[in-house]
């Protein structure tokens, strides 16, 4: 069946450096969407991606959606303590959501 | 704030009890999806409800079962409760249902607990 490989698993960084987890389909997918979720809190959902090559940005965060739609990416430059939490990618094809199993962001002061 | 409440927020019960977690939807949404998320793991998607009928089922045994509404509110039940059902259940909710429903928006979660 379709799966959704999310890496790196885990990551620490110090603050100020620069962060990057991957999302890889082995199908071309419909779109795909990025959730943060805190220490004791809830996913919450930061983008969603649509279009073949697409990059969006939120201040310090950069998503990109690959030409093939078959993965994405989510970067952070200079992170800060603030952005410490699980980071979920969830694939959407025509019938259902696939997640990915996250990657979790330790970031040192 | 998401619009998404739960409940109860936590609760405790002995294996094979059965519980009940009830969801309310944000408004104007018709879709609710259940998760169960086990300390350090990701959500693990359960069942989808979309205008009142089951929509895709994740894994799970057919003791975990759930109703939706006519108002889109949800409930979770699960039967025979087993000490791996300890977690924190998720529910979200959506406007459109499959794999392009959208954003979802995530109520604070139940934690349960079975001794």
């Amino acid at each position: 069946g379709q799966q959704v490989m999310q890496i790196p698993q885990y990551q620490h960084v110090q603050e100020g450096e620069d962060f990057t987890t991957y999302c890889n389909s082995s199908t071309t997918l419909s779109n795909i969407q990025w959730y943060k979720q805190r220490p004791g809190g809830h996913p919450v959902f930061l983008i969603q991606l649509v279009k073949s090559g697409e990059v969006k940005k939120q201040k310090r965060l950069t998503f990109q959606f690959g030409e093939a739609k078959k993965n994405s990416s989510l970067h952070i430059t200079a992170t800060q303590t603030t952005d410490v939490g699980t980071y979920f990618c969830i694939a959407g094809n025509n019938r259902k959501l696939i997640w990915g199993l996250g990657t979790s962001l330790a970031v040192n002061p | 704030e998401t619009g998404v409440t739960q409940s109860p927020t936590h609760l405790i019960k002995t294996r094979g009890q059965q519980v009940t977690l009830r969801c309310s939807s944000q408004s104007g949404h018709n879709t609710v999806s259940w998760y169960q998320q086990a300390l350090g793991q990701g959500p693990q998607f359960i069942f989808q409800y979309y205008r009142e009928e089951e929509n895709g089922r994740g894994n799970f045994p057919p003791r975990f079962s759930g109703l939706q509404f006519p108002n889109y509110s949800s409930e979770l039940n699960v039967n025979a409760l087993e000490l791996d059902d300890s977690a924190l259940y998720l529910c979200a909710s959506s406007l459109g249902a499959g794999g392009t429903s959208g954003e979802l928006f995530f109520g604070e979660g139940s934690r349960l607990t079975v001794l």
